[in-house]
């Protein structure tokens, strides 16, 4: 089963803007990470931010996590058309197993 | 090769048959996963191997599907009795495998297409 919800489902923006996608969780977590998947198929890992820490920095991309809220936020600035993907928040949960739990995706289409 | 690897790329099959997916995964990486997604959806767990046994297969969603990795690096998904609601991306993923919570690095995935 899916551990949340991302939101929006789809997100389209010019070239040039900022692109910010929301996660929400319902599991208290060890960690959670952000993917990009092109066209259905291998997904790319983005960014991994742990349960201890609030904001994280990766070149473009800026991630929070508030953990009283569950909830995560992906801050994509300065976009470019080859951002376009669909783009996946996945969690660690904090019972120790291995396993990511993902959740729904944002579709984000990026207009040159 | 550097990354994660699967074959067949797509596969094709007709209801009932039985089907195998292969997964290599990056060199040195002890942890290995599944995961199946559906158009449209995240990809869900199915299992986890650490070296060669499995330490969680609670996603595997029915006695049709198993999975082994008798030697803890090359893994094989197995699906008998194949059925249409089973057409889905399987996804391959591996890590170090030496903590919790690890980034794990994803293969290209292996289309499958029940008639």
């Amino acid at each position: 089963s899916q551990q949340g919800e991302e939101d929006p489902q789809a997100l389209s923006i010019q070239e040039g803007e900022n692109a910010t996608m929301n996660c929400s969780y319902k599991t208290s977590i060890n960690n959670l990470q952000w993917y990009r998947q092109n066209s259905g198929r291998g997904l790319v890992h983005l960014i991994l931010i742990r349960s201890n820490e609030r904001e994280k920095h990766s070149g473009r991309l800026r991630v929070t996590l508030d953990t009283s809220k569950k909830s995560s936020s992906l801050l994509i600035t300065a976009s470019r058309a080859a951002d376009t993907a669909s783009y996946f928040c996945a969690t660690a949960p904090a019972d120790y197993t291995d396993k990511l739990i993902f959740g729904t995706g944002t579709r984000l289409q990026v207009f040159p | 090769g550097a990354g994660v690897s699967q074959t067949p790329s797509n596969k094709v099959t007709e209801k009932g048959k039985y089907v195998e997916l292969r997964c290599d995964p990056i060199s040195g990486h002890t942890a290995l996963y599944w995961y199946r997604q559906s158009l449209g959806q995240g990809p869900e767990f199915l299992i986890y191997f650490q070296g060669t046994g499995a330490a969680d297969d609670s996603g595997l969603p029915n006695d049709r599907f198993f999975a082994v990795r008798p030697e803890g690096s090359v893994s094989t998904l197995k699906i008998q009795r194949t059925e249409r609601g089973d057409s889905a991306v399987y996804l391959c993923a591996s890590s170090l495998g030496t903590s919790g919570g690890e980034t794990q690095y994803f293969g290209p995935g292996t289309r499958l297409l029940v008639l």
